[in-house]
């Protein structure tokens, strides 16, 4: 069945550093994949999407490019600041439905000033 | 716009009771989903709703139930609850649609003792 696969936190890293989070998955068919941000305290809010191969999804200085042939979703960001951290997972879509996701176990992120 | 709220926060029940849980979507949204959360995982999916049926369900048991209103909020009922059964409960709300994004709500932490 299909399945989301991200790195093991967590990942600590100090203010302005670069991050990787990284994200495979199994799927057959072309899912959507996500990325998910979950803020202490807080729900889940999603961070940003890619529905077809080779988009790129941006928001808030983070991106993640939808690679098909390495059937990967690594998030990306530059310069990373003490209110990135949180929990963060990848999640991929099954058939048409936006709701059905299918989620990674998420990977906390500790940013140091 | 009111966002996805969801009663009560925290929750403890004894092993073989019954619970139900509560969520209000987001303004203007006609659509329900339901995740199970255990602690350091991934979101579960459990069942979603729309136009007060249910249209979608992961690998959960019978005793896993719901329902929606007209108002499109909904509630989650278990029955015979199993200590396994501990974990948080997400709902997320969204327009029906493809490309529309999940909105969640902060869950509710049902503890089975």
């Amino acid at each position: 069945g299909n399945s989301v696969t991200q790195m093991e936190g967590p990942v600590t890293l100090s203010e302005e550093a670069f991050l990787t989070i990284n994200c495979t998955y199994t799927a057959t068919g072309y899912p959507s994949l996500f990325w998910y941000v979950q803020y202490p305290g807080e729900g889940l809010q999603l961070l940003l999407k890619a529905t077809k191969a080779d988009d790129k999804g941006s928001n808030k200085g983070f991106e993640a490019t939808y690679r098909k042939e390495t059937t990967s979703f690594h998030l990306e960001k530059g310069s990373v600041q003490v209110s990135d951290s949180a929990v963060y997972f990848c999640a991929l879509s099954e058939g048409d439905s936006n709701y059905q996701l299918i989620w990674g176990a998420g990977t906390k992120l500790i940013i140091k000033p | 716009e009111t966002g996805v709220t969801q009663s009560p926060t925290h929750l403890i029940k004894t092993r073989g009771q019954q619970v139900t849980l509560r969520c209000s979507s987001q303004s203007g949204h006609n659509t329900v989903s339901w995740y199970q959360q255990a602690l350091g995982q991934g979101p579960q999916f459990i069942f979603q709703y729309y136009r007060e049926e249910e249209n979608g369900r992961g690998n959960f048991p019978p005793r896993f139930s719901g329902l929606q209103f007209p108002n499109y909020s909904s509630e989650l009922n278990v029955n015979a609850l199993e200590l396994d059964d501990s974990a948080l409960y997400l709902c997320a709300s969204s327009l029906a649609g493809v490309a529309s994004p999940l909105h969640f709500g902060n869950g509710t932490r049902l503890t089975v003792t």
